[in-house]
């Protein structure tokens, strides 16, 4: 069976110091990836998805950065993190529509 | 293991009539209850949500039933209208409040 980890769970970071989530994905290949954020108080907005090893689309310009090293392996990035980058991140992976699956997230808080 | 089940993968539904989406979860530590609505290469924005001190949420044409008993989940748009055509993300938060658990989404389409 497939299985998406992702960690942290939480993380507390000062501003300006740098940022790496890890999302793998277990029991599939070539999987759809996707990095999501949720702000307090809003709905999940989609940040980065890749189509395969190497290949990252960004939805909306931020001080984030993604990667994708491996065909299961997707990161997440930032070389100076903001007060506004704080709140919920989830990886997730999809192959075949509708269904996709979403990591448990990572509460980041950044002070 | 997925703690939140949508076992539909897809509805269709005559314009005018109701739309159910169900939803099924395991963790009983689970407190708090959201449905998502997510078009085409969008995210997923919020639609509704339930606390599980509550049995019935409504707002507007959207109800959201909570059967905690049989940890069950389900949303009920009344009238169905075709922009309502989109996927539908159940998720539920534990108590802590750390953590989503979405459900893999239904595809609801509304037919004219």
């Amino acid at each position: 069976s497939q299985t998406i980890h992702q960690w942290p769970a939480t993380l507390v970071q000062p501003v300006g110091s740098p940022l790496s989530l890890e999302c793998t994905v277990e029991g599939t290949s070539n999987p759809n990836l996707y990095w999501y954020r949720q702000a307090a108080g809003r709905g999940l907005q989609l940040l980065f998805y890749s189509v395969g090893i190497g290949q990252i689309s960004s939805e909306v310009p931020q001080n984030l950065s993604a990667s994708r090293p491996q065909d299961r392996q997707f990161i997440l990035s930032s070389k100076k993190l903001l007060l506004s980058d704080s709140g919920f991140y989830l990886c997730a992976w999809g192959q075949g529509y509708p269904l996709t699956f979403f990591g448990q997230g990572t509460r980041l808080t950044v002070v | 293991d997925q703690q939140v089940k949508q076992n539909s993968p897809s509805l269709s539904v005559q314009e005018g009539r109701i739309s159910i989406l169900n939803c099924d979860y395991t963790n009983s530590m689970f407190d708090y209850f959201l449905w998502y609505k997510k078009y085409p290469a969008e995210g997923p924005t919020f639609l509704i949500s339930i606390s599980s001190i509550k049995d019935k949420n409504e707002d507007g044409r959207f109800t959201v039933f909570l059967n905690k008993s049989a940890k069950h989940l389900s949303l009920h748009i009344v009238p169905s209208q075709p922009g309502d055509s989109a996927v539908y993300f159940c998720a539920a938060r534990t108590d802590t409040g750390n953590q989503f658990y979405f459900g893999t989404g239904t595809s609801l389409t509304v037919i004219p």
